[in-house]
């Protein structure tokens, strides 16, 4: 069965940094694009960004770049989101998605979020 | 990038069609046949509907439809039922500066 389990929730001091982790489970994570999506409080979902199949590339929304930073482990076919410099505006479900397949741009496995609270 | 806009809400009874907007530009919806729809009860994990524009995945119920014209696509419900309740976003392909941008959402209301 195609899954996706994300790590738990975090709190955080203003200014630290997060990592959520994501194992996948029933797929291997060298064969789709891979991706983070979140959703702060009462707002709709944003994308944030993602790594290619062979790793080899990733690719960040615009107001994420330099923060964040997509990787994984092919050994233990694991997704990890590190976002740092982090804000009370950061305070979010965080998602990870599998990409369909290797042409498809939607996304047809989702993790079941981890909640990243931000406060001082 | 802004995202793409849906309609706050939407409702109505059992039976009944509805259909959510969700409007963009030339640089993602109008650019691209990448518009894909989620549903999503808060706090679960967002399922995928639509791709495509217009395709389903194998288990969505053919009662959900998507479409588009411009830079406007659409998810058609042919026949509101009661677990249809929750919100829905649509996504689209924008290039490879902006890569994907998400609607803001529409929380369907079965009446």
């Amino acid at each position: 069965q195609v899954q996706l389990l994300q790590s738990g929730a975090e709190v955080k001091r203003p200014g630290a940094s997060v990592k959520v982790s994501c194992k996948a489970s029933g797929f291997t994570v060298t064969g789709y694009h891979m991706h983070w999506v979140r959703q702060a409080p009462g707002q709709g979902l944003e994308w944030m960004g993602l790594i290619t199949p062979n790793g080899d590339v990733t690719l960040y929304a615009q107001r994420f770049q330099g923060r964040l930073t997509v990787t994984r482990d092919t050994s233990t076919n694991t997704l990890y989101m590190d976002l740092s410099r982090l804000t009370s505006e950061d305070t979010a479900l965080y998602y990870c998605a599998k990409e369909t397949a290797a042409a498809g741009k939607e996304f047809d496995c989702w993790g079941q979020g981890t909640l990243v609270t931000v406060s001082s | 990038q802004s995202a793409l806009t849906q309609p706050r809400s939407v409702s109505g009874s059992p039976g009944q069609s509805v259909t959510i907007s969700c409007t963009g530009t030339s640089s993602d919806i109008g650019g691209y046949n990448f518009v894909s729809w989620y549903q999503h009860h808060p706090g679960k994990a967002p399922k995928l509907m639509i791709y495509d524009v217009s395709q389903r995945p194998s288990g969505v119920p053919d009662r959900f439809s998507g479409s588009k014209s411009g830079n406007t696509a659409s998810l058609t419900f042919s026949g509101l039922q009661a677990e249809d309740e929750a919100d829905y976003y649509c996504c689209s392909y924008a290039g490879p500066f902006t890569h994907y941008v998400f609607g803001t959402g529409t929380k369907v209301t079965v009446l």
